[in-house]
């Protein structure tokens, strides 16, 4: 059973679009929420992270958005650049436990 | 910022052979060390959880016996696979997370193996 789910599983955007990745959970109890960035070859680097207090949060072109009724919660980068393109994972966890849940990753290709 | 190293970042070994992977925190404490199995183009599969001082756990599935896990001290976890057969070829990626409280996982750069 997948705990967190996401989508879509492949993006092309425009240099200069707008990206979005959506994640979705269900266990009430997930407190934390990181997305990562994966290039090839390389394992996946923190990137943003929200928790439920807050409905988002922003770091450069970075902005993860939260709904926390809807059980939902986005990534959304602006002016996407090329070397955006990679695998971007959401992930859950809850403070009573040490596991991440990982969604299963979306393929970001920003064309020039 | 955190940093995990993994070593080595890739090993070609003969089938039957044993395998030995290296996950270290540099710059910080980790009382949970992870790890992941990633195929092409899939998602992160965890395989096990280390506790320092302790036995690991592992997920359903994943056999103990086969992907030995010691984590000896707070900045080092190793990841033996015993007698590696082809089908174990993957890329396995390490994580840690923070004792200070931090709760996010910092990843290490990955191992590919490759099992002939």
């Amino acid at each position: 059973q997948q705990q967190v789910k996401q989508s879509p599983q492949s993006l092309i955007v425009q240099k200069g679009g707008i990206s979005i990745i959506n994640c979705a959970y269900e266990n009430t109890a997930f407190d934390y929420f990181p997305w990562y960035q994966q290039f090839p070859g390389k394992g996946p680097a923190l990137l943003i992270a929200i928790r439920p207090d807050v409905s988002e949060k922003k770091e450069g072109r970075f902005t993860i958005s939260f709904n926390k009724s809807a059980k939902q919660f986005s990534l959304h980068i602006m002016d996407s650049q090329p070397g955006d393109s990679a695998t971007y994972f959401c992930a859950a966890s809850s403070n009573t436990g040490n596991q991440f849940y990982f969604g299963t990753g979306t393929s970001l290709t920003v064309i020039p | 910022g955190a940093v995990v190293s993994q070593h080595p970042s890739w090993v070609i070994c003969k089938s039957g052979t044993s395998v030995k992977i290296e996950c270290r925190s540099l710059d910080f404490q980790a009382t949970t060390m992870f790890w992941y199995r990633q195929f092409p183009k899939q998602s992160l599969m965890l395989m096990a959880t280390s506790n320092e001082g302790s036995k690991a756990t592992y997920e359903q599935g994943v056999e103990k016996d086969k992907f030995l896990i010691n984590h000896a001290s707070l900045t080092l976890s190793t990841l033996t696979v015993t007698s590696a057969h082809p089908e174990d070829s993957s890329f396995y990626i390490c994580s840690a997370r923070d004792l200070g409280g931090l709760e996010t996982q910092y990843f290490g750069p990955g191992t590919r193996l490759l099992v002939l």
